[in-house]
């Protein structure tokens, strides 16, 4: 596997379900991060993780749980959504800080999403 | 605060002909700047990014943009749009480091046989 993975690529669920998005990076990356993409809306950050640490959460509904058990992998556990939630959710990484580097520019990598239906 | 304006969420061009997407920001200090295309049911992917070295910078697939800075612009150009150019263009912006990278609205771009 190359780049960055996501797993399901489509997923339907009713609004009792408990479900949980995967995503893994492939690149040595130290920074991962969630992204909500809506039909006619722009990009939504939900959350950003780095360093395995959250250090950013968007205002994101608690029915959305992100864990980040270490560096390459990211889930996004999803439970009694709504159908307003039904989108394209889409995983990224990136190099951010390194020690002895400096700053980075922060060029996200993405995953191919996925599609999440809501019914 | 960063920010990106896209103009025209919707662009028409004949195959063969100029591809212009507009993208201008707002930073108080110079940013890094980035065009990412999206094809159906896929992933963004990076055309290109600036980064403070040459203002012209070209891309994957015979893109390429200008940084501006008196205009505050980084559009996007290709001589001659093929079929496969059809996709949806972001600009996005950064200052880097642990900054996020804020992404415009995003131009579908449809090419005309």
């Amino acid at each position: 596997e190359t780049g960055v993975t996501q797993t399901p690529r489509h997923l339907v669920m009713g609004m009792t379900n408990k479900k949980s998005l995967k995503c893994e990076q492939h690149l040595g990356h130290n920074a991962m991060y969630w992204y909500k993409q809506s039909a006619k809306k722009p990009l939504e950050l939900m959350f950003v993780y780095s360093l395995e640490e959250r250090v950013e959460n968007n205002s994101v509904p608690s029915r959305f749980s992100p864990e980040c058990p270490n560096s390459s992998h990211l889930f996004l556990h999803l439970h009694t959504l709504q159908p307003e939630d039904s989108a394209l959710y889409l995983c990224a990484s990136s190099q951010v800080l390194s020690i002895g580097q400096g700053a980075r520019d922060n060029e996200q990598f993405f995953g191919p999403g996925t599609r999440l239906t809501v019914l | 605060a960063q920010s990106v304006t896209q103009l025209g969420s919707h662009v028409s061009v004949s195959e063969g002909a100029l591809v212009l997407l507009r993208c201008n920001y707002s930073s108080s200090v110079p940013p890094y700047l980035f065009w990412y295309v999206q094809y159906p049911n896929q992933g963004l992917q990076l055309l290109l990014k600036y980064t403070s070295a040459a203002t012209l910078v070209k891309g994957i697939n015979g893109f390429e943009a200008e940084f501006k800075k008196s205009e505050t612009s980084f559009h996007l150009t290709k001589p001659s749009a093929h079929m496969s150019d059809a996709a949806e263009y972001f600009c996005a912006v950064s200052f880097g480091g642990y900054q996020k990278v804020t992404f415009g609205t995003g131009t579908k771009l449809q090419v005309i046989p």
